[in-house]
């Protein structure tokens, strides 16, 4: 079975320009979420959605960052415009709709973004 | 208060010890919790889960809860260099459905 896929694996942006992730979830898990690690932090939640809807949107820093998850299947983060504290690995993660409270969920393998 | 708290470390042990990593938690109702290892530049890989009081062993590693005290543990034995890393504690809240993260704890194992 494939793993949570992620894209790009890093990326160098100058600050005030836009930039998306794109994340592709295991097949079949209909949750997924996207989380954002700073250097030497735990993940934070940033956005949750069960299938195409974003049920836990509390976390997002909706004046420059947003989400979409068409077909309720892959799904993009994207960050416009994009400042130095926006400087962090972007997780994205999936599990089977509540069975993340027994197993946890698998992460992809992130997206490593440097804003300069 | 944070909703997780873990001692950052770094945490050193000789090979072959055990290693204990210690993590407390504030709701009291939250229901799983989960030990994450994460590699240097790499993302966390869930290596134990567990929702009921006392230990769960699986091979080297033993998780261990007291929920009166809002306290999960995970001992590792026999450790090796390989374990060095960072131990990340989770919870999943009793609402929302969705894991919260402690900063970790890095673990260091000297050959």
């Amino acid at each position: 079975e494939a793993g949570v896929v992620q894209s790009p694996r890093y990326k160098i942006i100058e600050k005030k320009q836009p930039v998306a992730f794109w994340c592709n979830p295991i097949s079949g898990h209909n949750t997924l979420y996207w989380y954002r690690q700073n250097l030497g932090q735990g993940p934070e939640l940033l956005i949750r959605y069960e299938n195409e809807e974003a049920v836990d949107d509390s976390q997002l820093p909706k004046d420059r960052f947003s989400a979409e998850r068409l077909k309720g299947v892959d799904s993009t983060l994207k960050i416009q415009p994009a400042e130095l504290g926006d400087s962090a690995v972007y997780l994205c993660a999936s599990s089977l709709e509540g069975r993340e409270g027994r197993y946890g969920y698998t992460f992809g393998s992130g997206t490593r973004l440097t804003v300069v | 208060q944070k909703e997780v708290e873990q001692n950052s470390g770094p945490l050193s042990v000789p090979e072959g010890a055990i290693a204990s990593l210690n993590c407390t938690y504030s709701d009291r109702g939250s229901q799983s919790f989960f030990w994450y290892r994460q590699y240097s530049g790499k993302s966390p890989e869930l290596i134990m889960f567990i929702y009921s009081n006392g230990d769960k062993e699986d091979g080297r590693f033993t998780a261990q809860l007291n929920k009166a005290s809002q306290y999960v543990s995970l001992l590792i034995r026999d450790s090796q260099p390989s374990d060095s890393a960072t131990y990340l504690c989770a919870v999943n809240k009793e609402y929302g459905n969705k894991l919260v993260f402690g900063a970790g704890t890095i673990l260091r194992v000297k050959s």
